[in-house]
């Protein structure tokens, strides 16, 4: 069966080191990957998209790389700051498709 | 742009009653995607809509629920009757069609309590 896995449990980090959360998924090829941002009590924001056939995508402080073979994205924040506290989910979108299927997400919390 | 408008933002109802969420989505956003939060579930896509045309309601929990989008400026998702199982948290987003991918951008979401 399809799975989009990431880690469940809160990630606590000092401020101003880097945060790096997992994304690992079975059973998709996916044409693109998404990554959004979701604060209490608000709606997901996106923050990057990376293709099928790009390996990174920067953005500022946030990093997103994808390997097709190990069917993995890594989404890293460096010098992480308090304000970076959020829980953040991984999308994936199969080829041909828009819908997006959405992993569970990880609480990231940054002590200052 | 306002962004994604959702309403009501909180709905509290009892067992059996019809219930109604409204979208009006991002002006020009050919797109419209209902989502259903909870903590056991996650963020699960119930229907979505490609210009007012359902695309996939493959994620529609069962036939007490129903979603409309009569016009490129409006949508509702009804569930009638409504159980206390329905309650969670309903988001809409909308995207405009790129070649690379969509972004889909989130309303505040309509937090649904059932009794």
């Amino acid at each position: 069966s399809q799975k989009i896995e990431q880690n469940s449990e809160a990630l606590n980090i000092q401020e101003g080191k880097t945060a790096t959360l997992t994304c690992n998924y079975t059973n998709y090829s996916p044409a693109y990957l998404q990554w959004y941002r979701q604060d209490p009590g608000r709606g997901p924001v996106f923050l990057l998209l990376i293709r099928e056939n790009e390996k990174e995508k920067r953005k500022e402080r946030l990093k997103v790389t994808f390997d097709t073979t190990l069917k993995q994205s890594l989404f890293h924040i460096t010098a992480s700051q308090p304000a970076d506290s959020a829980t953040y989910l991984c999308a994936l979108a199969q080829t041909g498709r828009r819908a997006l299927t959405f992993g569970s997400g990880t609480r990231l919390q940054v002590q200052p | 742009d306002a962004g994604v408008i959702q309403s009501p933002r909180h709905e509290v109802t009892e067992m059996g009653q019809e219930v109604t969420l409204r979208c009006k989505p991002i002006s020009g956003h050919d797109y419209l995607f209902w989502y259903r939060q909870t903590m056991m579930r996650g963020l699960e896509l119930l229907i979505y809509f490609n210009n007012n045309v359902p695309i996939d309601d493959s994620g529609m929990p069962e036939d007490r629920f129903s979603a409309k989008m009569p016009n490129a400026s409006f949508s509702t998702l009804k569930i009638q009757p409504s159980e206390p199982r329905d309650s969670a948290v309903y988001f809409c987003a909308s995207s405009f069609r790129t070649s690379g991918g969509n972004e889909q951008f989130f309303g505040p979401g309509t937090r649904l309590t059932v009794l």
